[in-house]
């Protein structure tokens, strides 16, 4: 499968701060990059997709100016939680996807937990 | 919109039992389904299934594919505590790309 990696993996920050999560694909080029996030007990939900070079597209009900998603080359996206909230505290996972590639691979995940 | 539902929700069985989980799933122009394991970190894939009737197989684990009715199981036979997870349900729809629309999962737990 291929190899995906995602910075920090846990994180702890006091209400109101600011958080950034990188998703690295190591060894192809994602010219696309899924962002997920996936409360407790519930399934992963898409929150925007983002193509290499132009601007992420964010599903209904997610906040683009909150949720501020960079992929400006094609191993490296971030996502950013701007002035983040309790209810931000969730499970952020990327997947990136190759041109031709069918099967979708995940990140290790970053658990975010806001105070 | 498309959807995807599978079930049980939760199941618990005993060591050494077979058990198959079901997903059901309604896409307007569907490309693919994909089965992932979850336990307590991200999902890793276990299966892609395109076409109708045929099995894929690893292991212990096996998925078929049903088009013509939407739905997909996955069997896990001899079940063993290392099974325990949640295990999702996804689907691909053509024209969204490779974009995923999950299923809630079920939550296997496999004691000893």
């Amino acid at each position: 499968g291929a190899v995906v990696s995602q910075h920090p993996s846990r994180v702890i920050c006091k209400s109101g701060t600011s958080v950034k999560i990188e998703c690295r694909s190591l060894d192809f080029q994602a010219t696309t990059m899924f962002w997920y996030r996936q409360f407790p007990k519930q399934s992963l939900m898409l929150m925007a997709t983002s193509n290499e070079g132009s601007k992420a597209t964010y599903e209904q009900g997610v906040e683009k100016d909150k949720f501020l998603i960079n992929h400006a080359s094609l191993t490296l996206s971030t996502l950013t939680v701007t002035s983040a909230h309790p209810e931000d505290s969730s499970f952020y996972i990327c997947s990136p996807a190759g041109r031709n590639q069918e099967t979708q691979y995940f990140g290790p995940g970053t658990r975010l937990l806001v105070l | 919109e498309d959807k995807v539902v599978q079930s049980p929700l939760s199941l618990v069985v005993h060591e050494g039992d077979t058990v198959t989980l079901n997903c059901s799933y309604e896409v307007t122009n569907f490309r693919s389904l994909l089965w992932y394991k979850q336990e307590k970190k991200a999902p890793t894939f276990l299966f892609m299934l395109t076409s109708s009737g045929i099995e894929k197989k690893s292991g212990r684990l096996s998925s078929i594919l049903d088009k013509k009715e939407l739905f997909s199981i996955l069997n896990i036979t001899a079940t063993q505590t290392g099974d325990s997870a949640v295990y999702l349900c996804a689907v691909i729809n053509r024209t969204s790309g490779s974009r995923l629309t999950f299923g809630e999962g079920t939550q296997l737990t496999v004691n000893p």
